[in-house]
């Protein structure tokens, strides 16, 4: 099955700075990979995603870049703000699951980012 | 309407006990979604149905029963969890498998 791993597990950066996480899956199968945002006690909010014939997305202050060759993908967030800070999760589709042969996410282990004021 | 809902927001049972979840959408989605997320945990897929066909994570016990009335119903069946079985129990729905999925808030399950 998919195996998707993300660093750092902890981010703190200035606001105003950029801050970058980064993703590696193994599945060469795969071809979607959203980004989520999950706050405290509430639930993942996609911000953004990519599919594998894409490399290269921009929303406002969200960008996402994807490598399919060295299987990595980015999450960058410029002009950071305090708003910002939450636990942003990386994820990769994966048809690993018997019976109707659907895909769902697999989810990296998340990268906690802080906004230092 | 573009919300993902689910009920209850939080349920406590002990291990004896039977319970459902229930999830909820009108967005004509065709996928819909359990996942399972622990403290400080990435959220893990449990199942999906697809058109109303069911992917199953083999990992998951059998004391979890999956249930698609129809293409805008979800439902979760538990019965004899244990208490590592307490988490939070995310819905979730897409246009198809392979597309944008939506987050509901969650029932968060207390089993003691």
């Amino acid at each position: 099955g998919e195996n998707v791993e993300q660093h750092p597990s902890t981010l703190s950066v200035q606001e105003g700075d950029s801050a970058v996480i980064k993703c590696t899956y193994s599945d060469s199968a795969s071809n979607y990979f959203p980004w989520y945002k999950q706050e405290l006690g509430k639930r993942p909010q996609l911000i953004i995603d990519i599919r594998s014939n894409v490399g290269e997305k921009k929303d406002q202050r969200i960008a996402v870049t994807l490598n399919k060759t060295a299987k990595h993908f980015s999450l960058h967030i410029t002009e950071t703000q305090p708003e910002d800070s939450a636990v942003y999760f990386c994820a990769a589709n994966t048809r690993a699951y018997s019976g109707g042969g659907a895909d769902g996410l697999t989810f990296g282990k998340g990268t906690h980012l802080i906004i230092q004021p | 309407d573009t919300e993902v809902t689910q009920t209850p927001k939080h349920l406590v049972m002990g291990m004896t006990n039977k319970k459902s979840l229930k999830c909820e959408q009108h967005m004509g989605h065709r996928a819909m979604y359990w996942y399972k997320q622990k403290a400080k945990k990435p959220p893990e897929l449990m199942f999906v149905y697809s058109y109303e066909k069911l992917s199953i994570n083999e990992s998951v016990p059998s004391r979890f029963s999956p249930e698609c009335p129809n293409s805008s119903l979800l439902n979760l069946h538990l019965h004899a969890l244990q208490p590592e079985d307490s988490a939070l129990y995310l819905c979730a729905s897409s246009q198809d498998w392979a597309r944008e999925q939506y987050f509901g808030p969650g029932t968060r399950l207390t089993v003691t």
